[in-house]
């Protein structure tokens, strides 16, 4: 089963500070990185994702950087705000319009004010 | 505007019952997914339905079946559930690559 690592397991950062949160995998042959943000008691939805067709991603505040060399993503939320506080997911995705997506833990981030 | 629904929200069942989970899409997606979640575990894939009755086996599918007879709805049936099976239940649908979660059930099996 293919393996993704997520850091840290949680991370705490204050209102207006940048969080950033990492994400490395093994299989190099896919071709869609998307990560995902729960708040608590509600379910998953997508945030952002990219292909390895390029190497960042902008969205607002949240860019993902992407080094396919080392199989590493980071997803960096500038001006982190407390609205900001989730868990973040970077799944491996098996590719295809019939995605099969395969969870870690995720990085819990609190945000504080 | 997309959604995909769950029935019911909140379930407590007794060790040894039978339990239905419902799950609909009105995206017309192809794909649906049942995963669960523990506590620290993220999220675990227990079936994946590529469409009407074409449905696959997740990473952990022990103790649980599916059923799919209408693109728009999947099913999670837990036959005769087990203690360990207390956990929240999220079904999803993808197009594209994107998947759309529902709201998730949270199952308690006493």
């Amino acid at each position: 089963q293919q393996q993704v690592r997520q850091s840290p397991q949680s991370l705490t950062v204050w209102e207006g500070e940048t969080a950033i949160l990492n994400c490395s995998y093994e299989d190099s042959t896919f071709d869609y990185f998307p990560w995902y943000w729960q708040f608590p008691r509600e379910s998953p939805a997508l945030l952002i994702a990219i292909r390895p067709v390029s190497n960042k991603k902008e969205d607002g505040r949240f860019t993902i950087f992407f080094n396919k060399r080392e199989k590493k993503l980071s997803l960096h939320i500038t001006d982190s705000q407390p609205g900001d506080s989730a868990t973040y997911f970077c799944p491996f995705n098996s590719g295809g319009s019939n995605a099969k997506l395969t969870f870690g833990k995720g990085t819990k981030l609190s945000v504080k004010s | 505007d997309m959604k995909v629904t769950q029935m019911p929200r909140y379930l407590i069942k007794r060790m040894g019952e039978n339990v239905l989970l419902e799950c609909g899409q009105d995206m017309s997606h192809e794909t649906m997914y049942w995963y669960r979640q523990d506590p620290g575990l993220g999220l675990q894939l227990i079936y994946i339905s590529y469409d009407v009755d074409s449905n696959s086996e997740g990473d952990i599918p022990k103790g649980y079946r599916v059923s799919r007879k209408k693109r728009e709805h999947f099913s999670l049936i837990l036959d005769s559930a087990k203690t360990n099976q207390t956990s929240v239940y999220f079904c999803a649908s993808s197009q594209g690559g994107e998947q759309y979660f529902g709201p998730g059930t949270r199952l308690t099996v006493l």
